[in-house]
């Protein structure tokens, strides 16, 4: 089992582009996480995923962010027209249904030019 | 908002010396995790509490979840470089919509000198 697996581990956008964020999750987890890191901050939730179903997205910002899981497919992290305070480290997780304990990806670094 | 307060945010020491880091907040969890974070990798689980007045143990490393389930601590005995790394609490909540994300402390930078 490979774990959870982010790509790209890093991506280069220039201001305006669109960055498209994968994530597959371990083998039988059917939950999906993402998290954003940010400098000198802690790692803030932004949405929970189950297959076809978003569950919590309380931590997406309103605008430009959206997040999927197909029932096929890795989950996919969305941000429109980007800009510079959009660069961080992007962490994927999942778990399985009980919620004790998730696994992280190794993240995708965003830098925004 | 729930908040998780972690400290100390910075922590150096010797190897040889025992240390204890705190998450503390003003919300119940159901579930409090502690995972270690190397530089350009995701965070690890180390442990995952659930019961209130919990100790868990692994290896050097001891963690204990408070009887309200409001705070935790992780205490390391006889510290190593190899503990060297970030280390950072997350309550996981009751239930409803949240059930699963996790609130996150803002971690603890510790240096264990050789």
């Amino acid at each position: 089992n490979a774990g959870v697996m982010q790509n790209p581990r890093h991506l280069v956008r220039r201001r305006g582009q669109e960055a498209r964020l994968r994530c597959s999750p371990m083998k039988g987890h059917s939950h999906v996480y993402w998290y954003r890191q940010l400098p000198e901050e802690g790692l803030k939730f932004m949405v929970y995923l189950q297959k076809e179903n978003i569950i919590d997205e309380s931590g997406m910002p309103k605008e430009r962010f959206s997040a999927e899981f197909p029932k096929e497919g890795p989950s996919i992290l969305r941000i429109q027209q980007v800009v510079r305070g959009d660069s961080a480290a992007y962490f994927c997780a999942s778990s399985p249904p009980s919620n004790y304990g998730y696994t992280f990806g190794s993240g995708t670094r965003l830098t925004v030019v | 908002t729930q908040l998780l307060e972690q400290s100390p945010q910075f922590l150096s020491i010797q190897e040889g010396e025992n240390l204890t880091v705190y998450c503390n907040s003003s919300s119940v969890f159901s579930s409090l995790q502690w995972y270690r974070q190397e530089p350009g990798e995701g965070p690890v689980l180390l442990v995952t509490v659930v019961t209130g007045g919990e100790v868990k143990k692994l290896k050097r490393l001891t963690f204990q979840f408070g009887d309200a389930r409001k705070d935790s601590s992780l205490h390391i005995t006889a510290a190593q470089p190899g503990d060297t790394g970030l280390y950072l609490c997350a309550g996981a909540n009751a239930g409803g919509t949240s059930y699963g994300k996790l609130t996150f402390g803002q971690g603890t930078i510790l240096t264990v000198h050789p």
